[in-house]
């Protein structure tokens, strides 16, 4: 059980502007501590999606976007695409475990 | 560009030690960063095992902590990973990362990943 929040599951049709939440507390997200996302294939290692709550890499498309409030995070996809059929994951310190957890994970389904 | 291989044993008995290194190429580690380890145990999600700074300063998964080392060797370039007594619960794949920045997160940079099963 991570201290990180996270729905087990969303879906949107292609086209769709969906998004995936990332609860934490006082000891991490909520003390201000940065939330970064990931993206994760099968067969793959995870990448790096949105890093500091809201920046992109290089690369990464102005489809993904990031945002926090309070001791939530939040990933949004815009023009849903089937190729973002994904676990996506967030990440955050946690000042009480001393501890870098990831949140349990999210299943995007492209319908 | 750093590169990093992870390798090691795909096979380790129950109550046994798992030891595995992550080669890294590219980026001499004394110069700096942290580097993570992560691991996925089949059909669950990421977690985030530890880091350590190229000095040696470690954080550990307080869940892990008991059975955990983490180490690095300047002079073979490679950091390395070794968990004792282990599990079946200790089967994942397991990846060795760096962050973007000289701080503990984020991961940018990943391994390919390797697959240990804990297994008599």
């Amino acid at each position: 059980q991570s201290v990180l929040t996270q729905p087990p599951s969303v879906s949107g049709a292609p086209g769709q502007r969906i998004t995936i939440s990332c609860t934490g507390s006082s000891s991490n997200i909520g003390a201000g501590y940065d939330v970064h996302w990931y993206q994760h294939l099968p067969g793959t290692p995870p990448k790096l999606l949105i890093y500091d709550n809201s920046n992109r890499p290089s690369g990464v498309p102005d489809r993904f976007s990031g945002s926090k409030s309070g001791a939530s995070a939040f990933l949004a996809i815009t023009g849903l695409q089937a190729e973002d059929e994904a676990d996506y994951y967030c990440q955050s310190y946690d000042r009480t475990l001393s501890a870098s957890p990831f949140g349990g994970g999210t299943k995007l389904t492209v319908l | 560009q750093v590169q990093l291989q992870e390798s090691g044993p795909g096979l380790v008995k129950p109550s046994e030690t798992l030891s595995l290194t992550c080669a890294v190429s590219g980026y001499s580690i004394s110069s700096g960063y942290f580097w993570g380890w992560v691991r996925q145990p089949p059909g669950k999600g990421l977690e985030w095992i530890g880091s350590i700074f190229h000095s040696g300063t470690t954080y550990y998964n307080p869940s892990l902590k008991s059975r955990l080392t983490l180490s690095v060797d300047t002079s073979k370039n490679q950091v390395s990973l070794k968990l004792n007594s282990v599990t079946a619960a200790d089967t994942a794949v397991y990846y060795c990362a760096r962050p973007r920045s000289a701080y503990l997160l984020p991961f940018d940079s990943w391994g390919q990943g390797t697959l240990v099963t804990v297994s008599s």
